[in-house]
């Protein structure tokens, strides 16, 4: 999978906890990013990370919060969680092939 | 307002026979188009991608065709295999806008044998 881990695999949460995505890569990688995916909507982009410290908001933001301290960690937070956010979420890194991701397994989330 | 859009959400055809996936944009700013395929519970794997200045980009069994003034793109799979029942991905993206890939929904291709 090109060096890109994402923990945990499975998570069941309730409402209004906190939770924490985390996106390990192993690739040096410059651009990082964070996508959900729901029936109907295909992969929809949350937020994305052009370097340590450096990130940028997608189409669907709102409720998330991320962090990259260092190259290869890339990490997506719910500050309280809802049921909406109820998904599979995708990490990604842009491969040195011009405009091409390459995609973690995902990181399926339950929220009660 | 989904800015690249997959109308069929299914597709079912017979193994050896020609599949057709097709996806429209509304986003004139689009130069890059890229075409991804899903199996259940793993990540999403790139197959193809074409470039605004082409109308044509062929890998082995996969083809992409792009019409610029329909906004119009498709995915040709000749021969369909077993194996290529997936979910298919396009993707588009603007140059300059890091990577941003805006997806279609999808449309579940189902080869049948």
């Amino acid at each position: 999978d090109a060096g890109i881990t994402q923990s945990p695999r499975h998570k069941v949460t309730e409402t209004g906890t906190p939770v924490t995505l985390r996106c390990h890569q192993t690739e040096n990688h410059r651009y990082m990013y964070w996508y959900r995916q729901d029936p109907g909507h295909g992969l929809r982009l949350i937020h994305y990370s052009y370097g340590v410290k450096d990130t940028d908001k997608g189409e669907v933001s709102d409720g998330y919060s991320v962090s990259r301290s260092k190259t290869e960690d890339f990490l997506l937070t719910l500050e309280s969680a809802t049921s909406s956010q109820t998904s599979v979420y995708f990490c990604a890194i842009g491969l040195r092939e011009a405009n091409v991701l390459t995609f973690g397994a995902g990181s399926r989330l339950t929220v009660l | 307002d989904q800015q690249v859009k997959q109308n069929s959400p299914s597709l079912s055809v017979q193994e050896g026979r020609i599949s057709i996936l097709n996806c429209d944009y509304t986003n004139s700013m689009f130069d890059y188009f890229l075409w991804y395929k899903k199996y259940p519970a793993e990540g999403p794997t790139f197959l193809i991608s074409i470039s605004s200045i082409k109308d044509k980009n062929e890998d082995g069994r996969f083809t992409v065709f792009l019409n610029k003034s329909a906004k119009h793109l498709s995915l040709h799979i000749v021969p369909s295999q077993p194996g290529d029942s997936a979910v298919y991905f396009c993707a588009a993206l603007r140059s300059g806008s890091a990577r941003q890939l805006t997806f279609g929904s999808g449309t579940q291709l189902t080869v049948l044998p």
